[in-house]
């Protein structure tokens, strides 16, 4: 079956526009997450979906980051007013979700973002 | 606050060898750790895991032991082949409210020559 899919593969932005980034999670799946990753760095959580639960948010960096989950399936990460230290790449992964033990996290190919 | 940390930022080793990676944690709610290996322009793909109920856990060519007094862990790729050129990265979960949210590594490089 089809995994994890993101668009767009690379978007290149001036400072200060607003950018908009795509995930399609894997079917089925329940829980949706966004990493990133700036250079050099490891993957830095930012937001968790489950089922129709309320996010974590508490990854996010900035009130200019916000993500939704429309209809349990694909999510759309926003940044308002990009900043030079947003570039890096934007991981989303999905899992089957649900309590108990952990589910495996199934990544994307990831955005890579570059603000000029 | 580096609460996962992966001090070598690469490693080489000859194919046949055995390839250890290592990872530290700081965080003593972490209850779940795994590994991850990513290629160039691909997400990270899932490899092992552990619980912190055990120390060892084997699957094919790949081990990982843990020590939860030392608050260490590390994979063991043995042979090694050129194939596990890679980026690998350790990750952790504290499960309760944090469940799902993994703490990752800063990942270190793998090559394997031939």
């Amino acid at each position: 079956g089809a995994g994890v899919s993101q668009s767009p593969s690379n978007k290149v932005t001036e400072k200060g526009k607003d950018v908009e980034l795509r995930c399609d999670p894997i079917s089925g799946h329940t829980a949706l997450y966004w990493y990133r990753q700036s250079l050099g760095q490891g993957l830095e959580f930012l937001i968790y979906f489950q089922g129709n639960s309320a996010p974590d948010k508490s990854g996010l960096p900035s009130d200019r980051f916000s993500a939704e989950r429309t209809g349990g399936s694909v999510s759309t990460l926003t940044i308002q007013r990009t900043q030079q230290e947003d570039s890096a790449v934007y991981l989303c992964a999905s899992s089957l979700g649900g309590a108990g033990l952990y589910n495996e996290q199934f990544f994307g190919p990831g955005t890579r973002l570059t603000v000029l | 606050d580096q609460q996962v940390k992966q001090n070598s930022p690469s490693l080489s080793v000859q194919e046949g060898r055995i390839s250890i990676l290592n990872c530290d944690y700081t965080n003593s709610m972490f209850d779940y750790f795994l590994w991850y290996k990513k290629y160039p322009a691909e997400g990270p793909t899932f490899l092992i895991s552990i619980s912190s109920i055990k120390d060892k856990n084997e699957d094919g060519r790949f081990t990982v032991f843990l020590n939860k007094s030392a608050k260490h862990l590390s994979l063991h790729i043995v042979p090694s082949q050129p194939g596990d050129s890679a980026v690998y990265f350790c990750a952790a979960n504290a499960g309760g409210t944090s469940y799902g949210k993994l703490t990752f590594g800063q990942g270190t490089i793998l090559t394997v020559h031939p």
